[in-house]
């Protein structure tokens, strides 16, 4: 069965370093998303990309979070100068459409520690 | 805004018994979609049911079902015959009609005994 894959797994970087997380979503799906889990707390939406451009996004993703699909099967989260907030499990899904009946599949995640 | 509660942050089940895990969730919509993801570890969050706040009835997937009490905005999965596959966190999950991202609880830590 297809699945939604990310990487690094893990990753560890400096409080102001830049950093890019990867995704390769389902290839059929259309609709790509990015969430991410503060230890101990919930999962929270961060944004939501359909057609190359961004079609949702919450409070939490502010000018140093950017999204992009550079070349049709990656979908990267980047941070700009990341902060030690910003430490957190980030979640990729993709989905063929968005609606609630099409299952959005989430990846197993990327740890991103902030030193 | 949207919240939704697990106040079960652990459980634990004896093979082959029956446990139930409790959702509230909060909102002002009057259409929206509830959720249950299964995250077993290490691995990626899966859908596990799904129910439309439209209907009355309780959506059913062979041994998980859930008693969806929209009065009381309250959102429980029954896990029957719990085996050992359903060790997992499990993340209770709403969306509004009018968008598709999720909004999750913090989650319930299930064990399944043997």
């Amino acid at each position: 069965e297809p699945e939604v894959t990310q990487t690094p797994s893990h990753q560890v970087t400096q409080m102001g370093q830049e950093v890019i997380l990867r995704c390769v979503p389902i290839s059929n799906h259309l609709y790509f998303y990015w969430y991410r889990q503060i230890l101990g707390q919930k999962v929270e939406f961060l944004v939501s990309f359909y057609n190359n451009e961004i079609s949702e996004k919450s409070e939490i993703f502010d000018d140093q979070f950017s999204v992009e699909r550079p070349d049709g099967s990656n979908f990267t989260l980047k941070i700009r100068s990341t902060k030690l907030e910003d430490s957190a499990m980030y979640f990729c899904a993709s989905g063929e459409g968005p609606f609630y009946q099409e299952t959005q599949y989430f990846g197993p995640g990327t740890r991103l520690l902030v030193l | 805004a949207q919240t939704v509660t697990q106040s079960q942050p652990e459980m634990s089940v004896q093979e082959a018994e029956t446990v139930t895990l409790s959702c509230t969730y909060d909102t002002s919509e009057s259409n929206y979609y509830l959720f249950w993801y299964k995250q077993p570890p290490s691995r990626q969050m899966i859908l596990v049911i799904r129910q439309e706040a439209y209907k009355q009835q309780n959506a059913t997937e062979n041994r998980f079902s859930v008693n969806f009490q929209k009065a009381a905005k309250s959102f429980s999965l029954k896990i029957s015959d719990s085996q050992l596959g359903d060790t997992a966190m499990y993340f209770c999950a709403f969306m509004k009609a009018t968008g598709n991202q999720f909004y999750f609880g913090t989650g319930t830590s299930l064990t399944v005994i043997p």
